[in-house]
């Protein structure tokens, strides 16, 4: 099945920094997520993205497909947005199989 | 107010009970998914389901069952052959080919 690579596994902040995290995946895909999951266990979705650039605030988001890699930028950072980020994909032969990558541990320090 | 709702938030249990969980949501959604999280880990497919009367295991299913009978509820039984079932448990849902994934907030299952 699809395989979902995250980088870096770990990164610490100070506060009003900016940082790039990384997916990469193995096959073509047809969905393509990006998730924070808060201190509590709650998963936000915040950005649906299998192709392009969106942008919602502070965050940002570009996948491209044809190279396999999707990107998610985070500017001006606060202590409100550490907790875990979490890439998901489906496709190659499992286009209904929603795989998550095993995340990327933001800490943002005052 | 749409969303997914599980239940409970937490849930002790003896070894060699089996337990269900409770997963429903109002979205409208065709398709429901369970994910498996362990401590500092990522979270792993138990089983999903596109469509009413229809589900296919995940990566991790062994010691799982589930049921699809209504579009709204789709509810997982954590088996006593199970062998490490203390995790937290997440539900999610989507429209069909999956599209964007919505959340509940979890279950925190302890078996002692």
């Amino acid at each position: 099945g699809i395989q979902v690579e995250q980088s870096p596994p770990d990164l610490i902040l100070q506060e009003g920094a900016n940082s790039t995290l990384r997916c990469n995946f193995s096959d073509s895909v047809n969905n393509l997520q990006w998730f924070h999951q808060n201190p509590w266990g709650q998963l936000i979705n915040l950005f649906y993205i299998p192709s392009g650039t969106k942008q919602n605030g502070r965050l940002s988001a570009t996948t491209v497909a044809t190279e396999r890699y999707s990107l998610l930028y985070i500017s001006s950072s606060q202590t409100t947005d550490s907790g875990v980020y979490f890439c998901a994909v489906s496709g190659g032969t499992s286009y209904d199989k929603v795989i998550f990558g095993p995340g990327t541990s933001l800490s943002v320090i005052p | 107010d749409g969303g997914i709702t599980q239940s409970p938030k937490y849930l002790f249990r003896k070894e060699g009970q089996n337990v269900t969980l409770s997963c429903e949501q109002n979205l409208n959604h065709d398709a429901m998914y369970w994910y498996r999280q362990d401590p500092g880990q990522g979270l792993r497919l138990i089983y999903y389901s596109q469509i009413v009367n229809d589900f296919q295991k995940g990566d991790i299913a062994e010691g799982y069952s589930v049921s699809r009978e209504k579009k709204e509820s789709f509810p997982l039984t954590v088996t006593s052959a199970q062998k490490n079932p203390t995790a937290f448990y997440l539900c999610a849902s989507s429209t069909r080919r999956p599209g964007q994934q919505y959340f509940g907030p979890g279950t925190r299952l302890t078996v002692t």
